[in-house]
């Protein structure tokens, strides 16, 4: 079956750094997704790959590795505006977005 | 531009009602999706279409039914509302590349529903 793990929750400090990963199990792979979701907001994108290594986007950055079936998002200079859920996803052979569960990302001061 | 927008934002039904939920874009996008999202699953794709007058079945299609008469409208139908369909539902849809894939989803804001 097809499957994407990431935590349920993380908690981290206004100002620090977090890293949230993300492993998947899926049938062919044409590229990973990075959705950010305020609560009762809907998804919104942060970021694709689909080649290995990092992509920087200002404060976010993305990794992939595909022979490890592992991605993970970065966020740095963590704001109170970042608490929201992470959202895994990848494009498997068909073209199917595979959806993990989310990651919920408290801030505290 | 309004992007992907949704009505109704909030509906209850009583089990074996029946009601309809509209998605609407103004991007052009020819790929349109219906999502359902349960707390603690990831989204699951309930069906989704590729054009205009096409549909096709997702992961859980069971008790719903769509349509798509127009490129820009995609409307999910509940024909007897069941508890379990209690959720919320997101509608997204994607342009597609010149080799004929996907690009990004785009999201409308959701549709809360509560089946009592």
């Amino acid at each position: 079956g097809q499957n994407i793990d990431q935590p349920t929750e993380m908690t981290a400090t206004e100002g620090a750094i977090v890293q949230i990963n993300c492993t998947y199990q899926t049938s062919g792979f044409n590229g990973l997704f990075w959705y950010q979701q305020h609560a009762g907001e809907a998804p919104t994108f942060l970021s694709y790959n689909v080649l290995d290594g990092l992509e920087e986007k200002g404060r976010f950055s993305s990794f992939l590795s595909r022979s490890k079936g592992y991605s993970y998002l970065l966020l740095k200079e963590l704001q109170m505006k970042d608490s929201a859920s992470y959202l895994c996803a990848v494009w498997d052979s068909n073209y199917q977005l595979i959806w993990g569960a989310g990651t919920k990302l408290i801030i505290k001061p | 531009n309004a992007g992907v927008t949704q009505t109704p934002k909030f509906r209850v039904l009583k089990t074996g009602q029946s009601m309809t939920l509209l998605c609407a874009q103004d991007m052009n996008h020819e790929y349109m999706y219906w999502y359902r999202q349960d707390p603690g699953m990831g989204l699951r794709l309930i069906h989704y279409s590729v054009g205009e007058g096409t549909t096709a079945k997702g992961e859980v299609p069971d008790g719903y039914n769509v349509s798509r008469l127009k490129k820009q409208n995609f409307l999910l139908g509940l024909e007897s509302a069941a508890p379990s369909q209690t959720s919320v539902y997101f509608c997204a849809s994607s342009s597609t590349t010149t080799s004929g894939g996907q690009e990004t989803q785009y999201f409308g804001p959701g549709t809360r529903l509560l089946v009592l």
